[in-house]
């Protein structure tokens, strides 16, 4: 299986902070990989696919880059909403797997 | 609007079986793959299972092959994850979601989940 690799497991960051968060796989997965964010209770949301595209409705303060072994996610402004945890999931084979988390906490 | 619904959990003994079940509605149930993720308290997402749109093909996570069955009925628009021979680190929220393609797969579509307690 290939083990996807987050880091850090959690940040620290005012509103207003660019924040970056990356994710690495074992092996090539092309840019088959996607972001989701979560909040507490709730279910995960997508917010980027195939590495670098942005779901609908999601806003543009969100990006993804990446591809092969090395990605990122990045919030470039970050508002009070966005304090969660984001996981990245590869789409390359089965059987799909998740990174661990990163949690982003209000410093 | 696209919805999913799960239901089926509680609490059950080490050993056990379960049967979880996942209402759609929305959307073209008998189009999209379908997958069940759990989350253990506290923990991170792990994918479960999978079923190809009409059902010919499945995958399963090793952590329940062998133990969970997942299925679905088109003419119900409805998913379903049978679990047998539960353990304890089986402990953990269900949710059912739909695998979107848009040059790459993506779970576009989740359930509100519900919660499977393995204990004595």
């Amino acid at each position: 299986a290939i083990q996807m690799t987050q880091s850090p497991s959690s940040l620290s960051a005012s509103v207003g902070d660019r924040v970056t968060i990356t994710c690495r796989a074992s092996q090539g997965i092309r840019n088959d990989l996607g972001w989701y964010q979560q909040k507490p209770g709730k279910a995960p949301k997508v917010l980027i696919y195939a590495a670098s595209s942005l779901q609908s409705g999601v806003p543009s303060r969100f990006s993804g880059s990446g591809s092969g072994t090395e990605f990122t996610l990045t919030i470039s402004s970050l508002q009070p909403e966005d304090f969660a945890t984001y996981y990245c999931l590869q789409d390359y084979n089965y059987p799909r797997t998740f990174g661990q988390g990163t949690k982003v906490e209000l410093k | 609007q696209v919805q999913l619904v799960e239901s089926g959990g509680g609490v059950v003994q080490p050993g056990g079986s379960l049967r979880l079940s996942c209402a759609a509605s929305g959307f073209s149930f008998s189009t999209y793959a379908m997958h069940w993720v759990r989350q253990a308290p506290g923990k991170g997402l792990e994918w479960v299972a999978v079923i190809s749109y009409d059902g010919s093909n499945k995958y399963y996570a090793d952590s329940v092959k062998g133990r969970f069955t997942i299925s679905r009925d088109n003419s119900k628009n409805t998913l379903s994850l049978q679990m047998n021979s539960v353990r304890a680190e089986d402990t953990a929220v269900y949710y059912c979601t739909r695998d979107t393609w848009k040059n790459s797969y993506l779970f576009d579509c989740w359930g509100q989940g519900t919660l499977v307690t393995v204990s004595s």
